[in-house]
């Protein structure tokens, strides 16, 4: 079975960092591209960033080019998601997904940008 | 950016409906769709994905066609538990760009 369990999420003040993280489990994960897909309250589903396979292709959202990162730890099965000079509009919650036609989802971990 | 577009944004229907959703891309996408029900409070899941195949444990009454530009989901016999907002994804060109949601509610 499938699991991606985010963490990382909550409080942070305008301009600042987090980092989240998925644990993945249950599937190949060196085979699949992975995603962060975003949804503000009330909102839709906003693509935020996709890595391959192997890390080395990562593409952006243009809201969050330049201040996010994606990256995976294929030895310990691992998503992360680095997101740095937060805005009031980058609140949301953050989802995991299991490759780039996204077949599995996390649970989601809620980020808060406010002071 | 490719624009995504669904139609209607919001329906009611009936317990036993057949429904039909409308997905439109500003540019062609061969048939790099996806179908994701989202219902309140709880993680998307993914329905189809190529536009036409159903994910993994997916009941057969969801559908999928189209590819190109304009693209269809299908429900048939509505049950309570599909009663949820569903949102077309394209995953052809980066940045991949979701549908803003068609909300299906009961009447």
């Amino acid at each position: 079975e499938v699991q991606l369990l985010e963490s990382g999420g909550g409080l942070v003040q305008p301009g600042g960092s987090l980092r989240l993280s998925c644990a993945a489990s249950g599937f190949t994960f060196t085979s699949y591209a992975m995603t962060w897909v975003r949804q503000a309250p009330g909102k839709g589903l906003e693509w935020v960033s996709g890595i391959s396979g192997s890390g080395v292709d990562t593409n952006y959202a243009d809201s969050v080019k330049g201040r996010f990162t994606i990256s995976r730890d294929n030895s310990k099965s691992t998503l992360s998601l680095q997101m740095n000079s937060l805005r009031a509009e980058d609140t949301a919650v953050y989802y995991c997904a299991k490759g780039s036609a996204v077949g599995d989802w996390g649970q989601g971990t809620l980020v808060t940008v406010s002071s | 950016d490719i624009q995504m577009t669904q139609s209607p944004s919001s329906l009611s229907a009936s317990v036993g409906d057949r429904v039909t959703i409308t997905c439109r891309a500003s540019q062609g996408i061969s048939n790099s769709l996806a179908w994701i029900q989202q219902k309140p409070g709880k993680a998307p899941k993914s329905l189809i994905y190529a536009a036409s195949t159903l994910q993994s444990g997916v009941p057969s009454k969801f559908s999928g066609s189209g590819s190109g530009t304009d693209f269809t989901l299908t429900i048939i016999s509505l049950q309570p538990e599909d009663f949820a907002t569903y949102y077309c994804q394209q995953y052809d060109v980066y940045p991949f760009t979701f549908g803003p949601g068609t909300k299906v509610d009961i009447k």
